[in-house]
């Protein structure tokens, strides 16, 4: 059961627009900068979003992060079949010290 | 560019242990806290230790207190996981990854740890 809780899968065609969200607590996403990672079949997990809202150098402005309350959420806009992959939000608890991860998204590009 | 290689997974039988390492280059490895994440096969994303930069602070999951143990070499700029009474359900991917404000921000490619008789 993981602290932070996503939906297991989101599917849709290409050129849509899919949200991805992340819901958590005041001692978690509320409180802290929230990450996305993307994780495509077989490879390491590489980030999306940092600080919440930012993209790191060479990542497509079709990716984007945003954050309300205790709940964050990764856009998609025109969608790829690349972007087909698994899907994580993390942030850092600071009651528990700990890191959490959302248990993660399957994105499927219909 | 950040470059993280972990290296030192392995079989190892229940009970036994392991001491994974991280090598990091292509950025001031002594100013960055860091963080080790493993993946079971067919599952997501697990945090399972953070280290400051001067090793002063560490924190674990609960699922792995008092039988890892996570240290940096400032000097070597490398990042350990002392994995000791391992359990089958240790068998994973371990990634270490550079912190950014309580999350990872840069990712190794992974270790993997396989506990089995």
């Amino acid at each position: 059961q993981s602290v932070l809780t996503q939906p297991p899968s989101v599917s849709a065609a290409p050129g849509q627009k899919v949200t991805i969200s992340c819901s958590g607590s005041s001692s978690n996403i509320e409180n802290n900068y929230v990450s996305w990672h993307q994780q495509l079949p077989g490879t390491a997990p590489k980030l999306l979003i940092y600080d919440t809202n930012k993209r790191p150098s060479g990542i497509s402005d079709r990716f984007s992060g945003s954050k309300s309350g205790t709940s964050a959420t990764l856009g998609i806009t025109g969608l790829q079949t690349g972007d087909e992959a698994d899907y994580y939000c993390a942030t850092w608890d600071s009651s528990l010290s700990v890191g959490v991860f959302g248990g993660g998204t399957k994105l499927t590009v219909l | 560019e950040v470059q993280l290689v972990e290296s030192g997974g392995g079989l190892v039988q229940p009970g036994g242990s392991l001491r994974l390492s991280c090598a990091a280059a292509g950025f001031t490895f002594s100013s960055y806290w860091m963080h080790w994440v493993r993946q079971a096969p067919g599952k997501g994303l697990v945090w399972v230790s953070r280290i400051k930069t001067d090793g002063s602070t560490i924190t674990y999951a609960d699922s792995v207190k008092g039988r890892f143990t996570t240290s940096r070499d400032n000097g070597k700029n490398t990042l350990y996981l002392q994995m000791n009474s391992l359990r089958t359900e240790d068998t994973a991917v371990y990634y270490c990854a550079r912190d950014n404000w309580g999350s990872p921000n840069s990712w190794g490619q992974g270790t993997l740890v396989t506990v089995s008789s």
